[in-house]
Order: structure tokens, then C-alpha cells, then sequence
């Protein structure tokens, strides 16, 4: 299977600051990547999909300004959280699709104080 | 968001038993997927299907593509203490993008 990494693994941060969470494909190219939120004891929930050379595409009720997602390259997505609360506080997953088939990376847990 | 019924919600089996659940939508899908996620960790692949009526099995996993491309089930055969932890499906639609829905989750916890 396809390999994807997320870095960092969990990060703690202050109420009002940005986080940068970083993912990338070890092992193919990833010309559509997505990331998803994931609260305790729930299902992963889409948030966008980042493509490539162009703009992210969100889901209904995520804030694109708040949610910055860049993809400048085939191997690497990152998703910035700006001026965080701790209503951000979450587990981010992104994943990279190969022949119609999603991996995940390992996750990263963001806990805003 | 939109998620995929799922069930059972929740599970208790004894070890060596076998375990069916299902995923269902209103919705039509090309493609289905079967994860396992273990506590603080992303999802792993568990099998993955691609065609309506597809049978497949990985090990002591077989899923199942439903006909109707509305549905699909994972059984586990002879369950062990390490299948723990909680089954998600995703059914993967072309809308522009590709991209997949998930399940709301089967959480099982096997008792040895």
C-alpha cells in the first residue's frame, strides 16, 4: 500500500495562534489530497480536498480562511489552522488516493489552550 | 457532513467467534473501502472493492460489494483480542473529484 506521513504527530498551542500541520506522500504522487477532522468517539468527517497547482475545494461549513490548505507539490499538502480556539482542538487526518483507493496517515492530534 | 449508516454501533464477542457489519446509503457508490482504526492512530486499508457484487477477502476478512452499489459488509472469521478496535467503511463517488464517505463507525472489543 501506499505510504503517507503527517508531521507533527500532536502539537499544543495557544488560543489565537497558527498551526501548521504538514502531509506527504512517501512513496507515489498525489495530485488530490484530502483532510478530514475526526472528534473523540466519532467518524472522520471531510473537510476539503487540496488539489495540486489550484485551490482547495471544502465542505459545506468549513471556513476556508481559517482553514488554509496549500498543495505546492505532489508529495506534500499542509493545512494551516489559524488563530485557533479550542473548539479546534481535533485529530487531523489527511489521506492520498492511489487507483481509487484512499491511505491515511497516521494523524495529528492539535489540543488549543 | 454527510456519513454512511453503519452497524452495529458497537460490539462485544467472544474470541474465536465471528462478526458481520454492514454500511448502507441512500446514496450510489463506485467504490467501497474498509478501514480499521486503533486508538490515536490514522486508518489502516483493510480490503477494498470496485465492482457491484465483488467478493473479497483478506485473510480472515471477506467483504462484500453490494449489488445495489447502495451497501456493503465486512465479516471477520475467528476473531482474535487484536481485531479490536473500530471498523469504518467509505464509499468512494465521482462528483467531479473523487472522493469518499465514511461510516459512523463499528466499535468491537473482543473478550478473551
Amino acid at each position: 500500500g501506499a505510504v503517507v506521513s503527517q508531521h507533527p504527530s500532536r502539537v499544543i498551542c495557544k488560543s489565537g495562534t497558527s498551526v501548521k500541520i504538514e502531509c506527504r506522500s512517501l512513496d507515489f504522487q498525489a495530485t488530490t489530497m484530502f483532510w478530514y477532522r475526526q472528534f473523540p468517539k466519532q467518524s472522520l468527517m471531510l473537510m476539503a480536498t487540496s488539489n495540486e497547482g489550484s485551490k482547495a475545494t471544502y465542505e459545506q461549513g468549513v471556513e476556508k480562511d481559517k482553514f488554509l490548505i496549500n498543495h505546492a507539490s505532489l508529495t506534500l499538502s499542509t493545512l494551516t489552522v489559524t488563530s485557533a480556539h479550542p473548539e479546534d482542538s481535533s485529530f487531523y487526518i489527511c489521506s492520498g488516493t492511489v487507483q481509487e483507493t484512499q491511505y491515511f496517515g497516521p494523524g495529528t492530534r492539535l489540543l488549543v489552550l | 457532513g454527510q456519513q454512511l449508516n453503519q452497524s452495529p454501533q458497537s460490539m462485544f464477542i467472544q474470541e474465536g467467534e465471528d462478526v458481520s457489519m454492514n454500511c448502507t446509503s441512500s446514496s450510489i457508490f463506485n467504490t467501497w473501502l474498509w478501514y480499521k482504526q486503533d486508538p490515536g492512530e490514522g486508518p489502516v486499508l483493510l480490503i477494498a472493492l470496485y465492482k457491484a457484487g465483488e467478493l473479497t477477502s483478506n485473510g480472515r476478512l471477506t467483504a462484500q460489494f453490494g449489488i445495489t452499489r447502495k451497501d456493503s459488509f465486512l465479516n471477520i472469521s475467528a476473531s482474535i483480542p487484536s481485531d479490536v478496535g473500530i471498523y469504518f467503511c467509505a464509499g468512494g463517488t465521482t462528483s467531479g473529484t473523487y472522493k469518499y464517505i465514511f461510516g459512523t463507525g463499528t466499535r468491537l472489543k473482543v473478550l478473551a
